[in-house]
């Protein structure tokens, strides 16, 4: 059974900087490709950033390039978002998501809140 | 970036009666269309991949069909446990995108 479990969420200030992890389990995580998909309150969901099996290539949404930064340990089954130079609107459960284009499994998610 | 528009927005459905959501696409996704059902304080669960397959365990209720730039998620005879926000998304292009959502509520 594939489990996803994010962590690192919290309330964090205008300018500052979060670490969201997501730990993998289930399934074999250094082949697949993983995503990180954001949902602020009472809105939609919204892609964010995502990072290939393998050679570890990273893509990003507009929204959070040169602020965001997606990265993985194969050896510890996880999924990394470092977040810097937070906003407001950056404010979101922050969900991982097992692949990059079909989204078959999913976290419980983190809220990440932006406030001072 | 492609845009998913989805109708309506909201819906407000019998039981057993039957719910049509559509997605329209900017430009042509094929078949790189899927459909995912949110209920409140949980994580998005998908329903129906590449138009038209159906996700293993889901009810055969949930149907899709389409291709190119329109799109149908079909649930034939609601049931009470189907009150959820329903969204669209596409996988045909970076940045991956999702329609603005689906709610539908049980009369």
């Amino acid at each position: 059974e594939v489990q996803l479990l994010e962590s690192g969420g919290g309330l964090v200030q205008p300018g500052g900087s979060l670490r969201l992890s997501c730990a993998a389990s289930g399934f074999t995580f250094s082949t697949y490709a993983m995503s990180w998909v954001r949902q602020a309150p009472g809105k939609g969901l919204e892609w964010v950033s995502a990072i290939s099996g393998g050679v570890g290539n990273t893509y990003y949404a507009d929204s959070v390039k040169g602020r965001f930064t997606i990265s993985r340990d194969n050896s510890k089954n996880t999924l990394y978002l470092q977040m810097n130079s937070l906003r407001p609107e950056d404010t979101a459960v922050y969900y991982c998501a097992k692949d990059l284009t079909t989204y078959e499994d999913w976290g419980q998610g983190t809220l990440v809140t932006v406030s001072s | 970036e492609i845009v998913l528009t989805q109708s309506p927005d909201f819906q407000s459905v019998t039981p057993k009666e039957k719910v049509t959501i559509t997605c329209r696409a900017s430009q042509s996704v094929g078949y790189t269309l899927h459909w995912y059902q949110q209920k409140p304080d949980q994580s998005p669960k998908l329903l129906i991949k590449y138009a038209s397959q159906s996700f293993s365990g889901v009810p055969s209720r949930f149907s899709g069909s389409g291709s190119g730039t329109d799109f149908t998620l079909t649930i034939n005879s609601l049931e009470a446990e189907d009150a959820a926000t329903y969204y669209c998304h596409q996988s045909s292009s970076l940045p991956r995108t999702f329609g603005q959502g689906t709610k539908v509520e049980i009369k």
